[in-house]
C-alpha cells in the first residue's frame, strides 16, 4: 500500500490557470509538508502543517495556498500559474513534531511534475 | 539558521570502486542530519540519519556516514558501488525549532560506470 500518494503525477497547463495537487498519507502521521524541486533539482520547503494547523510558511507567493481538510490530506492550490512555477512538487509526512524524544522520519510522495506553458 | 553545503555537484566513479560524497552543515544549535537518495524520475528515499549517539551511522544499500561535529561534516561513503547506485544524493538538516522541516543541500549526482 502506498504510504504517501500524490495526484496527479504529471500536470501540464497554461500560464494563468489555477490548479491543485492532492496529497494523502495513510501512515497516521500528524505533520505534512510540501517541498518544491526546481529544474536544478534544488529542494526547498514550502509549507508544513501539523494537525491541520499551518506551522511553516516559507517565502512562497500568495498564489500558493495549502489546504488541509484533515490530518491525512494536504492539498496545494496554485492560482494564476506562472512559468517559474514549473517544478516537481513533493509531499511528505511525519509523526507529531512535538514528540521531541525522537525524531520522526519524513516519508515522501512520488512527486508531481508541473509544467507551465 | 541551518544550511547545508554539498561540495561536489557530480561524482563519476567506476563500478566496485569506493565513493565519498561530501556534506558540510552550518548551525548554531544541535541538528539532525540525513542523506536521501533520488533515483531518476522518482521520489526521495531515506538512506540514513544521525540523531545522536554513535557518530558512525549505517544505512541501507551498504551506505554509511560519519558525523564529525568539529568539522561540521556528515560525509556519505560506500566501499564498493554498483551501477544501480547511480542517482542524485541529497544531504539534509532538520530544523527542530520550526516543525522539523528539512533544509537540503543542492545534491550530488553520482554516476557509476562499468
Amino acid at each position: 500500500d502506498t504510504a504517501v500518494s500524490q495526484t496527479p503525477k504529471y500536470l501540464v497547463t497554461q500560464m494563468g490557470n489555477d490548479k491543485s495537487i492532492k496529497c494523502e498519507q495513510n501512515l497516521g502521521h500528524d505533520t505534512m509538508y510540501w517541498y518544491k524541486q526546481d529544474s536544478k533539482k534544488f529542494l526547498k520547503i514550502m509549507f508544513s502543517y501539523n494537525n491541520k494547523e499551518l506551522i511553516i510558511n516559507e517565502t512562497v507567493p500568495n498564489r500558493f495556498s495549502p489546504k488541509s481538510p484533515d490530518k491525512a490530506h494536504l492539498n496545494l492550490h496554485i492560482n494564476s500559474l506562472e512559468l517559474g512555477d514549473s517544478a516537481v512538487y513533493f509531499c511528505a509526512s511525519s509523526q507529531d513534531r512535538r514528540k521531541r524524544s525522537s525524531y520522526n522520519e519524513q516519508f515522501f510522495g512520488p512527486g508531481t511534475r508541473l509544467t507551465v506553458l | 539558521a541551518q544550511s547545508v553545503t554539498q561540495l561536489d555537484s557530480q561524482v563519476p566513479v567506476f563500478e566496485e570502486a569506493p565513493v565519498e560524497l561530501r556534506c558540510n552543515y552550518s548551525s548554531s544549535v544541535s541538528v539532525y542530519l540525513f542523506w536521501y537518495v533520488q533515483y531518476p524520475n522518482q521520489g526521495l528515499q531515506l538512506l540514513l540519519k544521525y540523531l545522536s549517539g554513535s557518530t558512525l551511522v549505517k544505512g541501507i544499500n551498504g551506505f554509511e556516514a560519519e558525523f564529525n561535529k568539529s568539522q561540521t561534516s556528515f560525509h556519505l561513503r560506500k566501499p564498493s558501488v554498483h551501477i544501480s547506485d547511480t542517482a542524485e544524493y541529497f544531504c539534509a538538516v532538520s530544523r527542530p525549532n520550526s516543525g522539523y522541516a528539512l533544509n537540503f543541500g543542492k545534491g550530488t549526482s553520482l554516476l557509476v560506470t562499468p
